[in-house]
């Protein structure tokens, strides 16, 4: 079976700082991995995908993240974060099917403060 | 249209009544899945679809919910004999081989129930 932890749940960071959302997984067999993130009131947007191939991955809005098999990790990071940052972020894992369910983590509230 | 849209955007309704949530996926996607996002459980996988079959039903929390898709697009969510429980954000997320199997993500129902 598939399963995701996200530690901590909030995270606040100020505007030019390192994000770091960290993630790790479960998972049976090679998996494939996601983060995507949610403003308010809306639905939920991919930022990047890691399925095969290179373990740095980079998404869009200058986030990138790593698969790290040895660590079962994923964390999600950005250089610097901007205001406009602020949101919920989710991991997700699949069994490594391209049409398999999406198994979410409890995501993590980033806030930016100027 | 250029996304996945949801209707109705909110619902309110009595415990007991049943109610009926609508998704377009993308046109041409032909896998098409549901999940639901409640406080207290977070983001879970209820059901999916390819072309009008649905192989994984395995999400559907119990007998009162079910789903149907016609025409390789359009589904609907039915819940019958609404509870309390029930009240949650309801996405819907629908994909394809073209798109890399990349699950697009509507703005969600958001159902209430008194």
């Amino acid at each position: 079976a598939q399963s995701v932890t996200q530690l901590g749940s909030h995270v606040s960071v100020s505007e030019g700082a390192l994000v770091l959302l960290r993630c790790n997984y479960s998972s049976s067999v090679p998996p494939y991995l996601f983060w995507y993130v949610q403003y308010p009131n809306q639905g939920l947007q991919l930022l990047l995908k890691y399925t095969t191939g290179a373990t740095l991955v980079k998404g869009i809005n200058g986030f990138e993240a790593e698969f790290k098999k040895s660590e079962t990790s994923f964390h999600l990071t950005k250089p610097s974060a901007h205001m406009s940052d602020a949101a919920e972020y989710f991991c997700a894992v699949t069994r490594g099917s391209n049409t398999d369910k999406l198994i979410f983590g409890t995501g993590t509230r980033l806030q930016v403060f100027p | 249209g250029a996304g996945v849209s949801q209707s109705p955007s909110n619902k309110v309704t009595e415990k007991g009544k049943d109610v009926e949530l609508r998704c377009d996926p993308i046109s041409g996607h032909t896998a098409l899945y549901w999940y639901r996002q409640s406080l207290g459980q977070g983001l879970e996988f209820l059901i999916y679809f390819q072309g009008n079959s649905a192989p994984d039903k395995s999400g559907l929390p119990s007998d009162r919910f079910s789903a149907e898709r016609t025409g390789g697009s359009v589904s609907t969510l039915t819940i019958q004999r609404t509870q309390q429980e029930d009240s949650a954000v309801y996405l819907c997320a629908s994909s394809s081989r073209q798109g890399g199997y990349e699950q697009y993500f509507g703005p969600g129902t958001r159902l209430t129930v008194t």
